[in-house]
């Protein structure tokens, strides 16, 4: 079954305690990208990726680490997270193609920073 | 950057009757896309229609483009109680740029059985 699969699903951290979200997708897609969901806020991108070992960053990076060293893994990395990162995140990825970039999303994770 | 945004914010109808949402923009765009997301989960793709399309039809969704007010309209015909969820559009830019989509806040839809 093609797929954007997060892990974890659920995460409850303490101020500082450096901790990695995890997104695979098996098909071979180029594009990857984390959003971040806030209430009255909407999605915004933190970084994106075009390809392997190309990152770059979105609307709101700070705070934030990713990599990209193999096409269907885009890890993301909070060095030391603080209580304005809880939040929704979601992994999605696109084959970039002529067809536009329809995005497929991940179930999402939702960080919890105490 | 440039964003979508959706008008209402809420909207609360009937079971059966049609729901009609707006989103605006500000720069011009490649395509428009709308997405739903059932409550606390990921989005899903539900249409898309480029810069050169004035209409698109799937199923029991229509969605209308006019570029040159900026905007864009989601029609979904016959409402179920299934459709309750909340509902973007999210703009692909044409400045060549190659960040993705900018999403709009949302529309959340709720369907009265």
């Amino acid at each position: 079954e093609a797929q954007v699969t997060q892990n974890p699903r659920y995460l409850i951290t303490v101020t500082g305690k450096k901790l990695t979200v995890t997104c695979s997708q098996n098909m071979n897609h180029e594009y990857m990208s984390w959003y971040r969901q806030d209430p009255g806020l909407g999605l915004r991108q933190i970084y994106y990726s075009m390809n392997v070992e190309v990152t770059d960053k979105g609307d709101v990076p700070e705070g934030y680490k990713v990599s990209r060293k193999e096409k269907r893994n885009f890890p993301l990395i909070l060095e030391s997270p603080s209580p304005n990162q809880t939040s929704l995140y979601f992994c999605a990825s696109s084959p970039l193609n002529l067809a536009g970039n329809i995005q497929y999303f991940g179930a999402g994770t939702r960080l919890s920073v105490l | 950057s440039q964003q979508g945004e959706e008008d209402p914010q809420a909207l609360s109808i009937q079971e059966g009757e049609n729901a009609t949402m707006n989103c605006s923009y500000k720069t011009s765009i490649n395509n428009l896309q709308w997405y739903r997301q059932n409550s606390g989960r990921g989005l899903v793709h539900l249409i898309l229609i480029r810069s050169n399309e004035r209409e698109k039809h799937s199923g029991r969704l229509r969605v209308t483009l006019d570029t040159s007010k900026k905007s864009s309209s989601l029609l979904i015909t016959a409402s179920r109680a299934a459709d309750t969820a909340s509902y973007f559009c999210a703009t692909d830019g044409s400045g060549g740029g190659a960040d993705g989509l900018t999403f709009g806040k949302g529309t959340h839809l709720i369907i009265q059985p």
